[in-house]
C-alpha cells in the first residue's frame, strides 16, 4: 500500500513570498490533516478535512494560510505572504475515517521542510 | 480543550536497560491514545494505540505502553533498549466521544540510548 505522498520535500523562500505544498493521501482515506511542526516542538494541527469538508481549522492562521481538498482526495496548503516564523516542517497525514467512536490512527507523509529567509 | 504533556524533553538510557517515556493527557470524554516515533528527516511512524480493554498495549519494535485512567497517563516502555531506538517520541490523544475527533500531540521526548 502506498503511503502519504508530499511535495516538495524542501523549500526555501524569502519572507513575503508565497508557497504551496501538495499532499496525496493513502487511497480511500476520508480524513486528511495538515500539521505544522516547528523545530523542537510537537506537531500542531492546522486543518482537518473529512472528504472535502473542513472538520476543524481553528488553529489555521487564516489571514495568510489557506487549504483546500477538492474532490476529497489531494490537498494543497498555501501560505501567502510567508513570515520568518512560518519556518517549519509541514506534515500531511490521513486516516480511513474519523468521528465519534472511530479509533483509527493517522498515517504521516515525510513532510515538507520550509525555510523562510 | 484536549491536551498532552510529555514532561521530559530528553531521556537517557544505557543499551540493554529498560526505558520509560512519560505521557499524561487531558480530554473531556474517553481517550484514544497513541505513540508515534520520528527519526531524523522522516515523518511520524505509528508505534501503538490504546482503545479499550487491556491497560497494557503492545506495539512495534518491542515497545509497550500502560494506560492508567486514574492518573491520566499512558507511559511508553521497553524492557531492553537498543541504540537504534534513539529518536523523538510523541504521545497523542483523541477524544472518542467528540465527533470532530482531533488528534492532539505532546511536545515530544528525545530518547538517547548509549552503547
Amino acid at each position: 500500500e502506498a503511503g502519504v505522498a508530499q511535495s516538495p520535500r524542501y523549500k526555501i523562500i524569502e519572507k513575503r513570498q508565497s508557497v504551496a505544498f501538495w499532499c496525496n493521501p493513502i487511497s480511500g482515506h476520508a480524513t486528511l490533516y495538515w500539521y505544522q511542526q516547528i523545530l523542537g516542538q510537537g506537531p500542531k494541527l492546522l486543518i482537518q478535512f473529512q472528504n472535502n469538508g473542513v472538520v476543524d481549522d481553528s488553529q489555521l492562521p487564516k489571514d495568510r494560510f489557506s487549504a483546500e481538498r477538492l474532490k476529497g482526495v489531494d490537498s494543497t496548503l498555501k501560505i501567502q505572504p510567508a513570515k520568518l516564523e512560518d519556518s517549519a516542517v509541514y506534515l500531511c497525514a490521513s486516516s480511513p475515517r474519523t468521528g465519534r467512536g472511530m479509533n483509527t490512527e493517522a498515517f504521516f507523509g515525510q513532510g515538507t521542510r520550509l525555510t523562510v529567509v | 480543550a484536549q491536551s498532552v504533556a510529555q514532561p521530559e524533553d530528553q531521556v537517557n538510557v544505557a543499551e540493554g536497560n529498560p526505558l520509560t517515556v512519560k505521557c499524561t493527557y487531558s480530554v473531556s470524554g474517553n481517550p484514544y491514545l497513541f505513540w508515534y516515533v520520528q527519526y531524523p528527516n522522516r515523518g511520524l511512524q505509528f508505534l501503538l494505540k490504546y482503545i479499550t480493554g487491556d491497560n497494557l498495549v503492545k506495539g512495534s519494535y518491542g515497545f509497550e505502553a500502560e494506560f492508567n485512567k486514574s492518573q491520566t497517563s499512558f507511559h511508553l516502555k521497553k524492557p531492553s533498549a537498543l541504540v537504534s531506538d534513539s529518536a523523538l517520541y510523541f504521545c497523542a490523544v483523541r477524544d472518542m466521544d467528540n465527533a470532530g475527533n482531533m488528534l492532539t500531540f505532546g511536545g515530544g521526548t528525545r530518547l538517547m540510548v548509549k552503547p
